[in-house]
């Protein structure tokens, strides 16, 4: 299996603009997270989902973030418009039954 | 909600020797605590993992504790090597993890 897949792994982009970060989890796995990481605030959840139905988006700082989970094999992670504090990396990971994640090589996203 | 605390935030040790990290949690339901290492400009990857009903884990050269009672775990590494330098995160699991602040550990040669 080639792990998590995250795309792109690097994205910078404007003030104002959207961003869409994309994620493939391992097959079979039934949870999928999206985290946020940043020097100052760590590793934080924004949401995860088990067998594709959102279960938790308490960590969605705001509604200018969105994910979705259209199948089993896909999501996406939605920051519309985008803000220079958005700077972070991101990551994807996905777990069978909620134990040992495994994470996605991260996307590193820099808002300007 | 769970809340979990690590330390230290930093360890520095001499190659060779031995490295504890600790972290306490607060909610006794959690049932699962796992550790991951995550190395500069990497993914953070699961290196070993304990669940409540067992009180010690031990996978070569590391080795995870749980005390339930005192709400606490903690991760021991022996014989440090340089690439065991890495920032460690400790997390504990009630319906979604909550993952300590992290640990910086430098081994020198």
């Amino acid at each position: 299996d080639a792990g998590v897949i995250q795309s792109p792994r690097h994205e910078v982009t404007e003030m104002g603009q959207e961003v869409t970060l994309r994620c493939k989890p391992i097959s079979g796995h039934d949870y999928l997270f999206w985290y946020r990481q940043t020097m100052m605030r760590g590793l934080e959840l924004l949401i995860y989902f088990n067998n594709n139905v959102p279960i938790d988006d308490s960590g969605m700082p705001e509604d200018r973030f969105s994910a979705k989970m259209p199948n089993a094999s896909f999501s996406t992670l939605k920051i519309q418009p985008s803000e220079p504090r958005d700077s972070a990396v991101y990551f994807c990971a996905s777990s069978l039954h909620n134990y040992g994640y495994t994470f996605g090589s991260g996307t590193r996203l820099t808002v300007v | 909600g769970e809340n979990v605390e690590q330390h230290p935030s930093t360890l520095s040790v001499q190659e060779g020797d031995s490295a504890v990290i600790k972290c306490t949690y607060s909610d006794s339901a959690s049932n699962y605590f796992p550790w991951y290492k995550q190395e500069l400009g990497k993914r953070p990857q699961l290196i070993i993992d304990i669940r409540s009903n067992v009180g010690e884990k031990k996978d070569q050269r590391i080795a995870v504790t749980l005390n339930k009672t005192a709400k606490h775990f903690s991760l021991h590494i022996t014989e440090t090597q340089p690439e065991d330098s890495a920032v460690y995160f400790c997390a504990a699991m009630r319906n979604k993890f909550y993952f300590g602040s992290g640990t910086k550990l430098n081994v020198k040669p």
